[in-house]
């Protein structure tokens, strides 16, 4: 069963740096590219970022550029996203997704979710 | 504001039969094929359609869903309570070299 697990909840003061993990299972690691999308109270869905496990090579949508960073752990089959200078619109449930195809917008499975709460 | 349009509400009775539309552009559903999406309450989204008109295996033949130039639907026939759900559209942006998803529709069986 493929399965991706994510880490428990956070809680962040403003400015603060956050890291949060996915760990997979059930299918070859470096075979498929990881997602990760942000999802805010009561809003939709929006795209963070992604990464090729096999040569960590990564892609971020352009308003978390340069502060959002994802790496992958070939050794524990973990997908890390760090976010920093966190403020209280970070505030979200940020999943995990495996990609099926890089051009495309198939995901599946998705992790539970991580909720991360920034609040002074 | 998202880059896909959908309606934010749609609501039918039991039995009866729903639609829910997704307007984008020739960068996205104009050149790429769409995806659905359904999320129950407090859950992570589960994928619904793939390849514009494909279910997954497991997803019941009353969700179907269709795609024309820059739009895409999405139709629920044989309404149940269990649909009560957000429904994303999404699909590659090749001008933002990333996924983009519809604001959700929030479906509610009266």
């Amino acid at each position: 069963e493929v399965r991706l697990v994510q880490s428990g909840a956070e809680v962040k003061k403003p400015g603060a740096t956050v890291k949060i993990s996915c760990q997979v299972s059930g299918y070859p690691f470096i075979d498929y590219h990881m997602f990760w999308m942000q999802q805010a109270p009561g809003k939709g869905l929006q795209w963070v970022g992604l990464i090729d496990p096999a040569d960590g090579e990564t892609s971020y949508a352009e308003r978390f550029q340069g502060r959002v960073s994802i790496i992958a752990d070939r050794s524990t089959q973990t997908v890390y996203m760090e976010m920093s200078r966190l403020t209280s619109e970070d505030t979200a449930v940020y999943f995990c997704a495996r990609g099926i195809d890089l051009r495309n917008s198939e995901f599946d499975p998705w992790g539970q979710g991580t909720l991360v709460t920034v609040s002074s | 504001q998202s880059v896909l349009t959908q309606p934010p509400s749609a609501s039918g009775t039991p039995g009866q039969r729903v639609t829910i539309s997704c307007s984008g552009s020739s960068s996205n559903i104009g050149s790429n094929y769409v995806y659905w999406y359904q999320q129950l309450p407090g859950t992570a989204p589960k994928i619904l359609i793939h390849t514009n008109d494909q279910r997954p295996s497991g997803v019941p033949d009353r969700f179907s869903a269709s795609k024309s130039g820059t739009s895409a639907s999405l139709a629920i026939s044989g309404l149940r309570s269990e649909d009560e759900a957000d429904y994303y559209c999404a699909v590659w942006d090749d001008s933002l070299s990333g996924p983009v998803f519809g604001g959700g529709t929030k479906l509610t069986v009266l």
